[in-house]
């Protein structure tokens, strides 16, 4: 049982390409979530799904889409990478009414 | 809309009691609360559901009053394991949305 996986631990990106970030759970959780962390700052939520097929907005959604095609994996895509994306992301999952359980996370350097 | 945390940060010498506060002017479903160490993901604490329930650590406490939307993390007998920061998070309805984390409270537990 490795709960949630995250995948790239560090990444450094040049201003305009794009990446996937992946994340994958084996906990058959139904709800899953994409959070970035500035340096020194909370954790702001860029995008969530409830369920395979259903994905939402968050805060901070600009620059970034979600996928969700199976109950495990939840990728992350930045398109035209810019150094304001330069942070810490987090993905979780969860069952209605409990605790999220947070994967590892990636850095991302935007230069 | 954010949470907010009092106190920002506290300083305590191990042995010390702290209370750590979330407030929301929305009408919550859940609150949550996790501990985060530099460098590394949140770490859940507690939840505490709408109509009392509460799931956590056997050594943490926390309430919820409803009808306020606060929460009071209380933190007794301070270890120095206990330092970093710790986040509430708030969310309305019971089926994942809208999720959001406070700014953080900054603990240091001092020898």
């Amino acid at each position: 049982n490795a709960g949630v996986t995250q995948t790239p631990k560090f990444r450094i990106l040049k201003i305009g390409q794009s990446m996937t970030l992946q994340c994958t759970q084996d906990m058959n959780h139904n709800y899953m979530y994409w959070y970035r962390q500035d340096p020194g700052m909370g954790l702001k939520l860029i995008y969530y799904s409830v369920g395979a097929g259903i994905t939402d907005k968050g805060e901070v959604p600009n620059g970034y889409n979600v996928s969700r095609s199976t109950t495990e994996d939840f990728p992350l895509r930045l398109e035209l990478a810019a150094p304001s994306q330069t942070s810490v992301y987090f993905c979780a999952s969860t069952r209605r009414g409990a605790e999220q359980y947070f994967g590892p996370g990636t850095r991302l350097t935007v230069t | 809309q954010q949470p907010v945390q009092s106190p920002q940060a506290v300083i305590l010498r191990e042995g010390e009691d702290a209370v750590i506060n979330c407030s929301s002017s929305k009408a919550l479903y859940s609150v949550h609360w996790y501990r985060q160490k530099h460098g590394e993901a949140p770490v859940f604490l507690m939840i505490l559901l709408k109509g009392g329930e509460q799931k956590g650590h056997e050594k943490i406490s926390a309430s919820f009053n409803e009808k306020k939307q606060q929460s009071s993390l209380y933190l007794t007998a301070s270890q120095l394991s206990y330092s970093g920061t710790y986040f509430c998070g708030t969310e309305k309805g019971n089926y994942g949305q809208n999720f959001v984390f406070g700014p953080g409270t900054r603990l240091s537990v001092l020898p």
